[in-house]
């Protein structure tokens, strides 16, 4: 069990590009969650993945955003013409399901948006 | 919508000492689970301990306990022996369950509250 892990963990990009983020969840864990963190909050869920069905999205996940788990293992997030408030700690998470519920996080992908 | 309330932005407690952190939560669900989760600066979010609301036994995982008062929708977080390595923004978090608990549907998304700083001080 190798954890969650995210890359990259620091991106820097001017505003109106485009972004793109992977998450490897914890291997045989068929959930997956993409959360993001801006400073001095908790962190605020964006979408769900059971396997490669996306099942929930946040109002917050605008037209800018897409998320993917093409074979139901990695995930990707991408950002098109980001903008300065996407600046943010995006999270991923994952969970064994269906009784096994706890989300374990990775590390998270640092976007500074200029 | 679900809501999660902590309401100590700051807290320090001195090594060794036992310090209680609150939280308060509002929903209209009667099943759910309840989370704090540990942030050290600059690394990631771990999970400290659970909750499952149907259970009326307060969780226990070493040296950090829970106290669950379901009625008042209050869920507060007791580190005792402070140590150094629990420096760190501690979250309380929110999970509703929608389904059966073996069926693998439902929504399982966190809430999370705003977190508060807790500092040890050697």
């Amino acid at each position: 069990d190798t954890g969650v892990s995210q890359d990259p963990r620091h991106k820097i990009t001017k505003r109106g590009q485009n972004v793109t983020f992977r998450c490897d969840p914890i291997s045989e864990h068929n959930r997956l969650y993409w959360y993001r963190q801006t400073l001095g909050q908790g962190p605020e869920f964006l979408t769900y993945f059971q396997n490669e069905a996306q099942l929930e999205k946040s109002r917050l996940l605008s037209d800018r955003f897409s998320a993917e788990r093409p074979k139901g293992s990695f995930s990707t997030l991408e950002i098109q013409r980001t903008e300065q408030g996407d600046s943010a700690m995006y999270l991923c998470a994952s969970s064994l399901g269906p009784a096994r519920y706890e989300q374990y996080f990775g590390p998270g992908t640092r976007l500074t948006v200029t | 919508a679900q809501t999660v309330t902590q309401s100590q932005p700051e807290m320090s407690v001195q090594e060794a000492e036992t310090v209680t952190l609150s939280c308060t939560y509002d929903t209209s669900e009667n099943n759910y689970y309840l989370f704090w989760y540990k942030q050290p600066p600059s690394r990631q979010m771990i999970l400290v301990i659970r909750q499952e609301a149907y259970k009326q036994q307060n969780a226990t995982e070493n040296r950090f306990s829970v106290n669950f008062q379901k009625a008042a929708k209050s869920f507060s977080l007791k580190i005792s022996d402070s140590q150094l390595g629990d420096t760190a923004m501690y979250f309380c978090a929110f999970m509703k369950h929608v389904g059966s608990r073996y069926s693998g549907a439902g929504s399982y998304q966190l809430t999370f509250g705003k977190g508060t700083k807790l500092s040890v001080i050697p």
